[in-house]
């Protein structure tokens, strides 16, 4: 399995809005609806920000939003923050009761 | 409160091996399925191990298939890993987290760092 496809960096302004992309392949994102996204913050351990594609675990805050179309998937931020400064990892689920496999990581600047 | 707490990490020559521990407070630990996730140094998130809830099917990563062990300790609400033949590129932070969903991890421990170095 070969890792997912991200852009290794974004930047917008407070208040902006943005959206990374993973791409992957029809034998991951573009067969299954678990996609899933995390942030991480230098240091720390990664938090879930989105599971199967869309929802929102309890607490996060609903600026964060998830969405697919074939093999890609997204992540949107809007009325980004500066707190939103962080990396951040897709990871799809493809298949062999593994856990799936992540994408390169994206680092989110906030001018 | 959900807390998960690795412990173990250090360094080790290549080729030796370290058996890292996670315990884990705040849920029932025996009805879920437990991951490992590893980090190299500036690097990304890589899927290690997976182990079920009653530790009956196990998933390994293939760069660590056959070296790697998962396992775990319901009674003592322990996750374990062990870690044979080790080689530089294990070097990581090696992350332990539990499902929430289906191939989603909402909680995560704080890391325990594994140094492959002679």
């Amino acid at each position: 399995q070969s890792a997912l496809t991200q852009p290794a960096s974004v930047s917008g302004s407070p208040g902006q809005s943005i959206t990374i992309s993973c791409t992957g392949t029809s034998s991951d994102v573009g067969s299954y609806n678990l996609v899933s996204w995390y942030q991480q913050h230098p240091g720390k351990a990664p938090k879930l920000m989105i599971y199967e594609v869309s929802k929102r675990p309890s607490g996060v805050s609903n600026r964060f939003s998830g969405s697919k179309s074939g093999n890609t998937a997204s992540l949107t931020i809007s009325g980004l923050q500066a707190e939103d400064e962080a990396d951040y990892y897709c990871c799809s689920y493809a298949g062999s009761s593994t856990l799936g496999v992540f994408g390169g990581g994206t680092k989110l600047t906030v001018l | 409160e959900v807390q998960l707490v690795e412990s173990g990490g250090g360094l080790v020559q290549p080729g030796g091996s370290l058996r890292l521990s996670c315990a884990a407070s705040g849920f029932t630990f025996s009805s879920y399925w437990m991951h490992w996730v590893r980090q190299a140094p500036g690097k990304g998130l890589v899927w290690v191990s997976r182990i079920n809830s009653d530790g009956s099917s196990t998933s390994y990563a293939d760069s660590v298939k056959g070296r790697f062990t998962i396992s775990r300790d319901n009674a003592k609400n322990t996750l374990y890993l062990q870690m044979n033949s080790l080689r530089a590129e294990d070097t990581a932070v090696y992350y332990c987290a539990r499902e929430t969903s289906i191939a989603a991890l909402g909680y995560w421990g704080q890391g325990t760092l594994v140094t492959v170095s002679s």
